[in-house]
């Protein structure tokens, strides 16, 4: 049962232009929203949170939206780098079992120079 | 400052096998979580430590357990393994508490023959 889920495996962005991530979820109790990225051999790092107290966060070129009526939320990322390619996890937090993050599947997102 | 590390970095088992996975959490935190990662797929968390003890489960079957030693570090243990458990298993570390940020460790790459 996925109950975060990611649509969209892969998505190309040219260099400069904004990349639009976007993330489902089921689980009416999901109250806290996070975004991981993940580069090869490596473990997946924290990029950015929103609680559901909020529907935008904002850090940099990064910006997390949350629409709690869609269940839905999306990252963008303005300006895209090169650097940014890489696969992108959104992960989700319950308020009755917190701190087990339910992750979607992943976008892997390639930016073009 | 040293992150989350894992030990083994790879390793090859045979079915039926009983293997170990090892993770010393980053600096200050104090739980650590493990995560099963499959091929093509999010994190799927698999139990939580806290004060040395399960705090918290997922949908995983007995034959996995572990252990959180005094000093924080924390085992996987799984027993009896089967094909299907082949994947990276990651350790997240944290300090307990809604909001707080989990670091993940590169990995252990598990293939089970």
């Amino acid at each position: 049962d996925q109950q975060v889920k990611q649509n969209s495996p892969s998505l190309s962005v040219q260099e400069g232009r904004i990349s639009i991530l976007n993330c489902d979820y089921t689980n009416s109790m999901f109250d806290y929203f996070l975004w991981y990225k993940k580069y090869p051999a490596e473990g997946p790092t924290f990029l950015i949170s929103i609680s559901s107290i909020k529907d935008k966060n904002e850090d940099g070129r990064f910006t997390v939206f949350l629409n709690k009526s869609a269940k839905h939320l999306s990252l963008h990322i303005v300006p895209s780098q090169p650097g940014d390619s890489a696969v992108y996890f959104c992960a989700a937090d319950a308020s009755n079992t917190g701190n087990q993050f339910y992750f979607g599947t992943g976008t892997s997102l390639t930016v073009i120079p | 400052d040293a992150g989350v590390t894992q030990s083994p970095t790879h390793l090859i088992k045979t079915r039926g096998q009983q293997v170990t996975l090892r993770c010393s959490p980053k600096s200050g935190h104090d739980t650590v979580s493990w995560y099963q990662q499959a091929l093509g797929q999010g994190p799927q968390f698999i139990f939580q430590y806290y004060e040395e003890e399960e705090r918290q489960r997922g949908n995983f079957p007995d034959r996995f357990s572990g252990h959180q030693f005094p000093n924080y570090s924390s085992e996987l243990n799984v027993n009896a393994l089967l094909l299907g458990d082949s994947a990276l298993y990651l350790c997240a570390s944290s300090n307990l508490g809604r909001g707080n940020e989990q670091y993940f460790g590169p990995g252990t790459r598990l293939t089970v023959t």
